[in-house]
């Protein structure tokens, strides 16, 4: 979803459900995307990437799709745990250049 | 390792004071950079240093805000005067490289300027 005000788009998922976090990035020359996981109070996370010559990334219990044709990025979280509640962001950047931010997501786990 | 260690961790002044935040990043790492989050802008980048060296300050919103890189182990972002619209959460982050995979974040310094 958008950001509107104040609020961070937020994604309620039970403990076990997949869970599919969405991003849509700004530059459509963007090379390299990472998602990062912000618990409260922590500075953000690398949780992992992808450079633009790909369209699936795995890690352990995550991947990351990426769709150039329409500036889309998600993240899937297999099996949610309580653990994985945070804000979870995308950041983009084009060859050298630092990284641009999304606003961010945040992913409620109930148990 | 310990990490990118950010000082102080929460600070609530006055409009009008100065406000020092403190960072050193981790050994070896030659790229730093200081990030404003507030919930209305995310996560915005304000200046970052290679090898000491300011590179690009065009996220600094003012003249009222400087920082500096005087070694490799140490650098500040201040605020002079403070003014309430600069509360936010102030990160600083380093990297071996200018973006990737190796910017490791601290946990920040949380400002409250009231």
């Amino acid at each position: 979803g958008e950001s509107v005000g104040l609020h961070l788009p937020t994604l309620s998922v039970q403990e076990g459900d997949n869970s599919i976090i969405n991003c849509a990035y700004s530059n459509s020359a963007s090379d390299y995307f990472i998602w990062y996981k912000q618990e409260s109070g922590k500075g953000p996370q690398f949780i992992i990437d992808i450079r633009s010559n790909m369209d699936k990334r795995q890690g352990q219990r995550v991947t990351v799709l990426l769709n150039k044709t329409v500036k889309h990025l998600s993240l899937q979280i297999a099996a949610t745990q309580p653990g994985d509640s945070a804000v979870y962001f995308c950041a983009e950047s084009l060859g050298y250049s630092t990284l641009t931010f999304g606003k961010g997501t945040m992913l409620l786990v109930s148990p | 390792d310990a990490g990118v260690i950010q000082s102080p961790r929460h600070e609530v002044t006055e409009m009008g004071q100065e406000v020092t935040l403190r960072c050193k990043p981790i050994s070896g790492h030659d790229y730093l950079f200081w990030y404003r989050q507030t919930m209305m802008r995310g996560l915005e980048l304000l200046i970052y240093f290679n090898n000491n060296v300011p590179i690009d300050d065009s996220g600094m919103p003012e003249d009222r805000f400087s920082a500096k890189m005087p070694n490799a182990s140490f650098s500040t972002l201040k605020i002079q005067p403070s003014e309430p619209r600069d509360s936010a959460v102030y990160f600083c982050a380093s990297s071996t490289t200018r973006s990737g995979n190796t910017i490791y974040f601290g946990e920040g310094s949380w400002l409250t300027v009231v």
